[in-house]
């Protein structure tokens, strides 16, 4: 079945460090990819999506890549700030129109400043 | 944007009682509702998949006579948590989506349930 694994956290960096949290994921046919975001307390916010091979997802500064060659969709962003402390989701919506989405287990990221 | 709410935003209630959580689409109408669980410091554990005017769709494991859900409109669908125990307590967060490809998922604010 479908599966999204991704890094465990927690990830501490210093103000303006490059981020990357790792994501990989499992699934047949042709996937469509996230990253949501959730703030303490809060509910998830999108981050950005990616709906096919190679698109780059991108907004707030962060990006992320589709890889179907390695099954991967990485988030990255040149320079961290402290709001951007938060839990992230990787999550993916298979092939097929359930709507359902599957998430990683969440990395939490603390920027200190 | 896409705007969701729930409704309360918390509950405490007592070992035995029921509680109603509502989420409502403010400014689109949602053909699919969802409705996760989420523990604390982990991922969110899908519950069930709501589809206006029809029976939800609950995931394994997921006690349908204890988790009560009616989507009555395509703004409006509750969670009815019935003779809630302290095992019940969690962060409930519910979704909506208005379909087609690639559908994108609009969270609500989530509800912190405590059960004494």
């Amino acid at each position: 079945g479908n599966s999204v694994t991704q890094m465990e956290g927690p990830v501490t960096l210093s103000e303006e460090a490059f981020l990357t949290i790792n994501c990989t994921y499992t699934a047949t046919g042709y996937p469509s990819l996230f990253w949501y975001v959730q703030y303490p307390g809060e509910g998830l916010q999108l981050l950005l999506k990616a709906t096919k091979a190679d698109d780059k997802g991108s907004n707030k500064g962060f990006e992320a890549t589709y890889r179907k060659e390695t099954t991967s969709f990485h988030l990255e962003k040149g320079s961290v700030q402290v709001s951007d402390s938060a839990v992230y989701f990787c999550a993916l919506h298979g092939s097929g129109n359930t709507g359902k989405l599957i998430f990683g287990q969440g990395t939490t990221l603390q920027v200190k400043p | 944007g896409a705007v969701v709410s729930q409704h309360p935003s918390w509950v405490i209630c007592k070992s035995g009682t029921s509680v109603k959580i509502e989420c409502r689409s403010l400014d689109f109408q949602a053909t699919t509702m969802f409705w996760y669980r989420q523990f604390p410091k982990q991922s969110l554990m899908l519950m069930a998949t709501s589809n206006e005017g029809s029976k939800a769709t609950y995931e394994q494991g997921v006690e349908k006579d204890k988790f009560l859900i009616n989507h009555a409109s395509l703004t409006l669908s509750t969670l009815t948590v019935t003779s809630a125990h302290p095992e019940d307590s969690s962060f409930y967060i519910c979704s909506a989506t208005t379909g087609g490809f690639a559908p994108e998922q609009y969270f609500g604010p989530g509800t912190r349930l405590t059960v004494t």
